[in-house]
């Protein structure tokens, strides 16, 4: 299996600032690499898919990169309502999800 | 629009067996793969189960292999999760969420809760 790390586990930002969390594959995935958003007692929402690629109605402050073992979601400029906990997903092979980046107010 | 709804969900008893069902609606239900994801209280997304379209193929996370099985339904729309030999550590909110080639996991479910205790 595919093991994915996440990395830092929570983040304590403000308002406007630029934020960056970072994924890691145990092994390459090419461009295989999802970006949920959850919000608590909500259903994980889809932001970034292949890597880069911006989910229908999604603002473009989130962007993605990165390809085969190292991927970034970034939130360009954080508002109000993008305080969440986040999720990257590889689909390269039987799906696994790293284990979260809790976004806070500082 | 595209709908996902579970069902199912409820407390069992270690050991005891639950049907989950996932009613779609608003798209060409057949035409895509579908998963099942859970989520433990407090804790974060645990992918369970896979199945492809026409049922051709099967995945299961190790953790449920041999004791949970996927199905679905092409005539009724739904897909289901057969969980048998419960365990305390079944206990979560468990997803339905309809899978897109390249895309990922694009539409979810609410989440049905499933509590396994004595």
């Amino acid at each position: 299996d595919i093991q994915m790390t996440q990395s830092p586990s929570s983040l304590s930002v403000s308002v406007g600032d630029r934020v960056t969390i970072t994924c890691r594959a145990s092994q390459s995935i090419s461009y295989y690499l999802n970006w949920y958003q959850q919000k608590p007692g909500k259903a994980p929402n889809l932001l970034i898919y292949a890597a880069s690629s911006l989910q229908s109605g999604v603002p473009s402050r989130f962007s993605g990169s990165g390809s085969g073992t190292d991927f970034t979601l970034t939130i360009s400029s954080l508002q109000a309502e993008d305080f969440a906990t986040y999720y990257c997903q590889q689909s390269y092979s039987t799906l696994t999800f790293g284990g979260g980046t809790k976004v806070e107010m500082k | 629009e595209v709908q996902l709804v579970e069902s199912g969900g409820g407390l069992v008893k270690p050991g005891g067996s639950l049907r989950l069902s996932c009613a779609a609606s608003g798209f060409t239900f057949s035409g895509y793969s579908m998963n099942w994801v859970r989520q433990a209280p407090g804790q974060g997304l645990e992918w369970v189960s896979s199945i492809s379209t026409s049922s051709t193929y099967k995945y299961y996370a190790d953790s449920v292999k041999g004791r949970f099985t996927i199905s679905r339904d092409d005539a009724k729309n739904s897909l289901y999760l057969q969980m048998n030999s419960l365990r305390a550590e079944d206990t979560a909110v468990y997803f339905c969420a309809r899978d897109s080639i390249g895309v990922g996991s694009d539409y979810w479910g609410q989440g049905t809760l499933v509590t396994v205790s004595s």
